[in-house]
């Protein structure tokens, strides 16, 4: 399988333990992104790495969390100090880069997500 | 901030009846991406629209970009239980630099009863 892999697909944590999150991309894929859905809610943007850089990063992201992607392959998303409210899916997806602006669009690929439910 | 509102937010109907939902834009979009979720999974790419006035289509589910580009349709004829699901309209956020930043739709739950 080929596709976007995350691990694990659930994960139940006491409320204040830290968890962290891997995402392996599609292998040729320079684009990795976080992504965060709650129930009911379609998935919000979390950050995003072109190669091993993180470019960006949303107001989402607290200080709490932590994304890395060292060697531009696999990234992994840490969450300290979870609290209740950080319970949702956490989606990972990568996509080709795209070098000009005017250049065709490409699909992002998902991954199953991971589940958090902090108790 | 550029946000999508689709609707109707939940559909029920009956297997082999067709059905369309729609996303709307605040914003100009300059690409609008349509994926499907089954509950508790990951997302599967449908269709990617970008020019005003585009249409594609797949087996039986046809997407739509109107001419202004700030809303668009899906439409599933003679649906089928394959087709339940969520259904989630995203939107590139950027065009710089060429990112990819999907803003998301609420999402459409769709229910097809046999």
């Amino acid at each position: 399988d080929t596709g976007v892999s995350q691990n694990p697909r659930h994960k139940i944590t006491k409320r204040g333990q830290n968890v962290t999150f891997r995402c392996d991309p599609i292998s040729e894929h320079n684009r990795l992104y976080w992504y965060r859905q709650t129930l009911g809610q379609g998935p919000e943007f979390l950050t995003y790495f072109q190669n091993e850089a993180q470019l960006e990063k949303s107001r989402l992201l607290s200080d709490r969390f932590s994304a890395e992607r060292p060697k531009g392959s696999f990234s992994t998303l840490e969450i300290q100090r979870t609290e209740q409210g950080d319970s949702a899916m956490y989606l990972c997806a990568s996509s080709p880069v795209r070098r000009l602006a005017y250049e065709k669009n490409t699909e992002a690929f998902f991954g199953q997500g991971t589940r958090l439910t902090v108790v | 901030s550029q946000e999508l509102e689709q609707s109707p937010q939940s559909l029920i109907v009956q297997e082999g009846k067709n059905l369309t939902i729609n996303c709307t834009s605040s914003k100009t979009l300059y690409g609008l991406y349509w994926y499907k979720q089954k509950y508790g999974e990951g997302l599967i790419f449908l269709m990617m629209l970008q020019k005003g006035g585009e249409e594609k289509s797949h087996e039986k589910i046809t997407a739509k970009l109107d001419e202004k580009k700030q809303q668009s349709s899906l439409h599933i004829t003679a649906s089928q239980p394959s087709h339940a699901g969520i259904y989630l309209c995203g939107a590139d956020g950027l065009i710089i630099q060429g990112a990819q930043k999907l803003v998301f739709g609420q999402g459409t739950r769709l229910t097809i009863n046999p």
